[in-house]
C-alpha cells in the first residue's frame, strides 16, 4: 500500500504562472518531507524540504507547505519557468522516531511549463 | 568526483545471468540507499545502509536481490538469475546521516534484461 501518494501524474502550466504540486501521505510517523526534481536520464536532485515542526519553508521561487492534520503537503513554484519542466517526486522519512531512516517516494508528477 | 557515482551506466544482460551494480557514495556520507525506477513508475525503495547498523532490506523484491556495503563506503547491488521484470533504472543515493534525509542521487544504472 502506498504511503506517499502523488495523485496527479501530470500538470501543465503556462510560463509565469504558479505551479502547485500535491502530495498526500498516510503514515503519521513521517516527520520530514522532501521534494526532488528529475530530468530524463538523470538522477533525482534535491529541491526543498520541510520538517514536521514547520508548516512552510521557502527557497526562492519554491515554497513547500505542510498540513499535518490533513497529511498533505504541496510544492508551489512561482513564477514557473520552462526549465522547471521535469518530474517532481515527493518523499517522506521518519527522522526522529521509529526504526526507519529510508526515504519513501511518491510516483511523481510530470510538470510541463509552456512558454 | 564530488557526487554519487554509479557503474555501469547501462547494462544489457541475458535472462538468467547474474549482474552486479556498483555505487560510490559521497565521501563521508554514512547513509546509502538503493532504489529502482521501472518504466512509468515511481522510485521503489530496495535497501538502506546506515553506518555499521544492520541494513534495512525490507524493500528487496525477492531473494535474488542482495546488496553489500564494504568498509562503510562502496556498495554493490547483486541480482541473481535476472528476469525481464528486473529491467529498470537502479538508483543509488547517499546522505550525511540518518538524521539528514537530504539524499544525493547518482545518475543510475539502466538495466535491460533480454
Amino acid at each position: 500500500d502506498q504511503q506517499v501518494k502523488q495523485n496527479s501524474p501530470s500538470l501543465s502550466v503556462q510560463e509565469g504562472r504558479i505551479s502547485i504540486l500535491n502530495c498526500d501521505y498516510t503514515n503519521s510517523m513521517f516527520d520530514y518531507f522532501l521534494w526532488y526534481k528529475k530530468y530524463p536520464a538523470e538522477g533525482p536532485t534535491f529541491l526543498i524540504s520541510i520538517s514536521s515542526i514547520k508548516d512552510k519553508n521557502e527557497d526562492g521561487r519554491f515554497t513547500v507547505f505542510l498540513n499535518k492534520s490533513a497529511k498533505h503537503l504541496s510544492l508551489h513554484i512561482v513564477p514557473s519557468q520552462p526549465g522547471d519542466s521535469a518530474v517532481y517526486f515527493c518523499a517522506a522519512s521518519m527522522n526522529y522516531g521509529g526504526s526507519q531512516g529510508n526515504l519513501i517516494f511518491g510516483k511523481g508528477t510530470k510538470l510541463s511549463v509552456k512558454p | 568526483g564530488a557526487g554519487v557515482s554509479q557503474s555501469p551506466s547501462n547494462k544489457v544482460t541475458e535472462k538468467g545471468k547474474d549482474v552486479e551494480l556498483r555505487c560510490d557514495p559521497i565521501s563521508g556520507h554514512t547513509a546509502l540507499y538503493w532504489y529502482r525506477q521501472s518504466l512509468g513508475q515511481g522510485l521503489e525503495f530496495l535497501i538502506y545502509f546506515q553506518g555499521n547498523s544492520a541494513p534495512d532490506k525490507s524493500g528487496l523484491p525477492s531473494d535474488r536481490f542482495s546488496a553489500e556495503r564494504t568498509g562503510g563506503s562502496v556498495s554493490t547491488l547483486t541480482i541473481q538469475r535476472t528476469q525481464q521484470e528486473d529491467s529498470a533504472v537502479y538508483l543509488c543515493a547517499s546522505s550525511l546521516s540518518r538524521l539528514n534525509a537530504e539524499a544525493f542521487f547518482g545518475q543510475g544504472t539502466r538495466l535491460t534484461v533480454v
